[in-house]
């Protein structure tokens, strides 16, 4: 079955220091990749994507991702967490052949320390 | 920038009532989508329309219907509605494009009662 996978329900990080949130996932073909924020209260916001070429991405606010296809992997890093960060991130994977089959991961609360 | 916008922040209805959830969008939008997020669940799509009048079923669309009479604006309508829909809702809008990102509403967080 298609799936994606963020193993870590919660991500702890001081202030300053360089934060990673993983996302595995198990989709045929070549998806489209994507990685989206949400603050409290509020809907998702776009991030960044990865649709082919460069496997390191940019993003908003600082964010990269690092797409690896043999591990079938696009983790979420910023070199200096802010606690402006402290937020729940999702990883979502849309199939190529499909408008609808978007597969959205369980989330990911990213919590940053002063 | 895109806006997506949901006419109820909050709503409490009682078991059985019928609930209109609107969302509109301001980008001329071909798909527009309706999913529900749960606590450790992610998002799971209820119902997705990639033009006017036409719809898909999405994952749990069981006692829900939509409408999309315009295209700026898509409906999600629980016919009966039962305290297991208590949840979080989010309309999203994205252009035809399959790379194209979704732009999310603010959610509209119902209670059943």
């Amino acid at each position: 079955a298609q799936s994606v996978a963020q193993p870590e329900d919660q991500v702890n990080v001081a202030e300053g220091n360089p934060l990673t949130v993983k996302c595995t996932y198990s989709v045929s073909g070549n998806p489209y990749l994507f990685w989206y924020v949400q603050y409290p209260n509020r809907g998702l916001q776009f991030l960044l994507k990865y649709i082919t070429g460069d496997n390191l991405v940019k993003g908003s606010y600082g964010f990269e991702a690092e797409f690896n296809k043999s591990q079938t992997s696009f983790h979420l890093k910023k070199p200096s967490a802010l606690v402006s960060d402290s937020a729940l991130y999702f990883c979502a994977v849309r199939e190529r052949s499909s408008a609808s089959k978007i597969i959205f991961g369980s989330g990911t609360r990213l919590s940053i320390r002063p | 920038d895109v806006k997506v916008t949901q006419s109820s922040r909050y709503l409490v209805k009682r078991t059985g009532e019928k609930v209109f959830l609107e969302c509109v969008q301001d980008m001329d939008h071909e798909n527009m989508f309706w999913y529900r997020q749960d606590p450790g669940l992610g998002l799971r799509l209820i119902y997705f329309s990639y033009d006017v009048k036409m719809k898909e079923k999405g994952d749990i669309p069981e006692g829900y219907s939509v409408s999309r009479e315009k295209k700026e604006r898509f409906s999600l309508i629980l016919e009966s509605a039962s305290t297991n829909q208590t949840s979080m809702y989010l309309c999203a809008s994205s252009g035809t494009g399959l790379n194209s990102p979704l732009h999310f509403g603010n959610g509209t967080r119902l209670t059943v009662t």
